[in-house]
């Protein structure tokens, strides 16, 4: 599996952009970059996911390198409610199923 | 549409004593995970069923775990007998494609 790594902590203030950053540098070809988030007391929650090109949905935007080493999760407008643990997974190839969760990230906004 | 369903929501035990966990996965998802949490830690896969196949059970303790997913549907996790590092969130999941939907998680507290 790819491992990924990530800051173990982050703040950003109330409407601005939050940046994630993830690093996947031993990702293969065909392995897909995912994330999700999980807020406190409540399970895991999908974000978004992406291969190569970036990807936006009415949650975030992914932003991959080139190289696919690394990749940035990106929140336009960040609310109080968008506090959680964020988490960048890489599954196998031909196993997107196989989500093996690190520690994540814990993303704080600040009013 | 409605979520995954999982009960009980908090669950306090002794060790030695038995317990079960249900979950009633999102409707046409035929992939159903159970997760462990423990606290400070992202989620740990236990099991995954297809319908009500294993696919995988490779970090389930199966000495005190069990797991079974008799119609395809719903499901339920058992630990007998519990021990103190048994004290997590548990977890279930349910997905039809690549995208994984979680339930609120068990919270339970062995004494």
């Amino acid at each position: 599996d790819a491992k990924t790594t990530q800051p173990p902590s982050m703040d950003c203030a109330e409407g601005r952009a939050a940046n994630l950053p993830c690093n996947h540098s031993t990702i293969s070809g065909n392995e897909y970059v995912y994330w999700y988030r999980q807020i406190h007391s409540q399970g895991p929650q999908y974000i978004i996911h992406g291969l190569k090109n970036n990807e936006t949905n009415e949650m975030a935007s992914l932003i991959i390198t080139e190289d696919r080493k690394s990749s940035t999760l990106i929140l336009p407008h960040a609310t109080l409610r968008d506090t959680a643990v964020y988490y960048c997974i890489v599954p196998p190839q031909g196993g997107s199923e196989k989500l093996v969760f690190g520690k994540g990230m814990k993303l704080t906004v600040n009013p | 549409e409605a979520g995954v369903a999982q009960s009980p929501r908090y669950k306090i035990i002794e060790k030695r004593q038995s317990v079960a966990f249900w979950c009633n996965p999102i409707s046409g998802h035929a992939t159903l995970y159970w997760y462990q949490q423990i606290l400070g830690q992202g989620p740990k896969l236990l099991i995954q069923f297809q319908n009500n196949g294993v696919v995988d059970d490779s970090q389930l303790p199966k000495d005190r775990f069990s797991a079974e997913r008799l119609k395809g549907v719903d499901s339920t996790l058992k630990i007998q007998p519990a021990k103190l590092e048994d004290s997590a969130v548990y977890l279930c999941a349910s997905s039809q494609t690549e995208t994984q939907y979680f339930g609120p998680g068990t919270r339970l507290l062995v004494l």
